[in-house]
């Protein structure tokens, strides 16, 4: 079972700074397995980021996801108000276990 | 427009049972993949379950053997029923369909979510 690492595990910016949050697998994963979603507290989880690097409707262009093997990235170029929230990766496909990360709390600095 | 209503969340006992419900509009669950992932209170999204298209399921293994993901086409719902609850079964439960193609697949539609408590 591939295990997802995140970190740091809380990220304290101020808006207008730039993000970088990191997820490591514990095994290789292809690209297009590797999923990023935001979730605001009291809401369910929305997708942004998928393949990696593709943005998913609605995903400002802010947002950007990066990185290959073991090693990717969810990068907010600069953070509005309404970015400060927890950060998930995800391993997608269809071979089950569909295994989370720990999650990134973003929150004002 | 695609929807998910998550319905069925309520206290219980250990080794009770609930059964939860995922109640979709907007699309056919018969023709989608759907998966149920679960948040205990502060923590992170755990996945649970999945039911594929052709009727395959699998779980997580920490609720293997005593959690069951089925479908209901006629009401167009999927259902996830618990037995055997633990006290570290309490979490929100949300349902959420596939959506992607050509191999890049993601959550795409989230139910609500439904909390489920177990405790003496």
């Amino acid at each position: 079972e591939i295990v997802l690492t995140q970190s740091p595990g809380t990220l304290s910016l101020s808006p207008g700074e730039r993000a970088t949050l990191s997820c490591r697998t514990s095994e290789s994963l292809g690209s297009s397995y590797l999923v990023w979603y935001q979730q605001k507290p009291g809401q369910a989880p929305r997708v942004l980021i998928y393949g990696a690097s593709r943005r998913a409707t609605g995903t400002p262009d802010r947002f950007s996801g990066s990185g290959s093997g073991t090693d990717f990235t969810l990068t907010i170029s600069r953070l509005e108000p309404e970015d400060f929230a927890v950060y998930y990766c995800q391993k997608s496909g269809s071979s089950p276990p569909f295994t989370f990360g720990q999650g990134t709390k973003l929150e004002i600095k | 427009e695609v929807e998910l209503v998550n319905s069925g969340g309520d206290l219980a006992q250990p080794g009770g049972s609930l059964r939860l419900s995922c109640a979709a509009s907007g699309f056919t669950v018969s023709t989608s993949y759907i998966s149920w992932v679960r948040q205990a209170p502060g923590k992170g999204l755990e996945w649970v379950a999945s039911i594929y298209i052709g009727g395959s399921t699998y779980s997580a293994d920490s609720v293997k053997g005593r959690f069951t993901i089925s479908r209901d086409n006629s009401k167009n719902t999927v259902n996830l029923q618990m037995t055997n609850l633990r006290v570290e079964d309490t979490a929100v439960y949300y349902c959420a369909r596939r959506g992607g193609d050509h191999g890049f697949y993601y959550l795409d539609s989230w139910g609500q979510g439904t909390p489920v408590a177990v405790s003496s």
